[in-house]
């Protein structure tokens, strides 16, 4: 099983310029995930979808927007991309289990916006 | 939702136990204890997670205070490839959202 596959996994953008992170997952998660790295820091939520066809917004959904275009698949879109985005993004999700059930997170998509 | 707190840093020998505390004085009752690293910029892995009581894996310890306001997590017998950022995180009142925090680096030192 690949896990969590996101693409791409290096990505230079200029200022302005648009772009989609991709992700998909073969565990038949219910749940999937959104976030993002800035050097030295912690994970912080940009946004989340509880199950296919829903989508809630985390700590930083600002100048991001998600679509989850199936179970398997949870796209995160830069629509005007900004030096403040330049991070490393990482996807993830989870199992169907109410109050417990971990994460699994992609490998990471390193952005970087000039 | 539960605010989590942890040291920013920590270090240990290896070979001996390392203990990481966190604060979670604002859990709800039905809201689990997750605990995750990072090992240089990799994904998080799981580690364990808990509600009221103790619990154990191949991987860690979990101890959870009875009023449930702060946990710690053991790692019985550091090695070199435990030094990681180590994060406490609640589930959030819908049991779905993970709110990371700063976590604490965990150096384990020959």
């Amino acid at each position: 099983n690949a896990g969590v596959t996101q693409t791409p996994k290096f990505q230079v953008l200029k200022t302005g310029q648009s772009m989609t992170l991709q992700c998909a997952q073969d565990m038949n998660h219910n749940s999937m995930y959104w976030y993002r790295q800035d050097p030295g820091m912690g994970l912080r939520l940009i946004y989340y979808s509880a199950s296919e066809g829903t989508t809630d917004k985390g700590e930083v959904p600002n100048g991001y927007n998600v679509s989850r275009l199936n179970k398997r698949e949870f796209s995160l879109r830069l629509e005007s991309a900004a030096p403040s985005q330049t991070s490393v993004y990482f996807c993830a999700s989870r199992p169907v289990q109410v109050n417990t059930g971990e994460l699994f997170f992609g490998e990471g998509s390193r952005l970087t916006v000039l | 939702d539960a605010k989590t707190t942890q040291p920013p840093s920590m270090d240990c020998a290896e070979g001996r136990a390392a203990n990481l505390p966190c604060n979670h004085s604002t859990i709800s009752g039905n809201e689990y204890v997750y605990w995750y690293r990072q090992i240089h910029s990799q994904g998080p892995q799981y580690i364990i997670h808990g509600l009221k009581n103790n619990e154990t894996n191949e991987m860690a310890s979990l101890i959870i205070t009875e009023d449930r306001k702060s946990s710690t997590l053991i790692l019985p017998h550091a090695t070199l490839r435990d030094t990681a950022v180590y994060y406490c995180i609640g589930t959030g009142y819908n049991f779905n959202k993970f709110y990371f925090g700063s976590g604490t680096k965990l150096n384990v030192k020959p």
